[in-house]
């Protein structure tokens, strides 16, 4: 396995239109997050899940965002009628359940980059 | 609430010399995990290092090292010998450790990170 892998890396849509990106973890991971990256800030949390469950869902995640994990596999991430304010990379990352120690990274994918235009 | 400030936007830094990129945190928490990322153009977060809360050593990794100051809430990294593939976003961020009964062990909160430049 090579890592966690998004997709597609660049996305440019119009407002308006619906998107929907790709997250593959890596195998085994049975935790999957989604993070917002907008330009000069540092990742903010959107949504969690374990397995196929989703445990927490951020207030930046609005009603226009819906995140799926069917399977507990892979996970997609879909945005309705996007606003320009949409625009910012979209990160996903993947982890085993914790250790005692609450150590355990979380491996990211390179990220979406999407334009709303 | 948890909050990661990172107060360097940017940082240079020659070639083979050490640098401290700050970070400070605020938590009501105990127990709680400290990390480290780099972010470079590509766009990946790269784990670095992490530190725990109640860990007594500060934790190095190859040529990273954090400064943990539990008392003053800083947990600095310290990249010695740069290297030009150092030049990158870093981002600090924190992990609360439990889980359960208001803990959340699995939500990172970042700060806005610094940019580091290492000039030959």
């Amino acid at each position: 396995d090579t890592g966690v892998s998004q997709d597609p890396r660049h996305k440019i849509t119009k407002r308006g239109q619906n998107v929907t990106f790709r997250c593959d973890p890596i195998s085994e991971h049975n935790r999957l997050y989604w993070y917002r990256q907008t330009l000069g800030q540092g990742p903010e949390f959107l949504t969690y899940f374990q397995n196929e469950a989703q445990l927490e869902k951020s207030r930046l995640l609005s009603d226009r965002f819906s995140a799926e994990r069917p399977k507990g596999s892979f996970s997609t991430l879909e945005i309705q009628r996007t606003e320009q304010g949409d625009s910012a990379m979209y990160l996903c990352a993947s982890s085993p359940n914790q250790g005692a120690g609450g150590n355990t990274e979380a491996f990211f994918g390179q990220g979406t980059r999407l334009t709303v235009v | 609430a948890q909050k990661i400030t990172q107060t360097q936007p940017g940082m240079f830094v020659q070639e083979k010399e050490a640098v401290t990129l700050d970070c400070t945190y605020d938590t009501s928490d105990q127990s709680y995990g400290l990390f480290w990322y780099k972010q470079p153009s590509s766009g990946e977060m790269i784990f670095l290092i992490y530190q725990g809360s109640y860990d007594e050593q500060n934790a190095t990794e190859g040529r990273y090292s954090l400064n943990f100051q539990k008392a003053r809430k800083s947990a600095n990294l310290v990249i010695s010998a740069s290297q030009l593939g150092d030049s990158a976003m870093y981002f600090c961020a924190m992990r609360d450790a439990r889980d359960g009964s208001g803990g959340s062990n699995y939500k990172l909160t970042f700060g806005k990170g610094t940019l580091l430049t290492v000039n030959p």
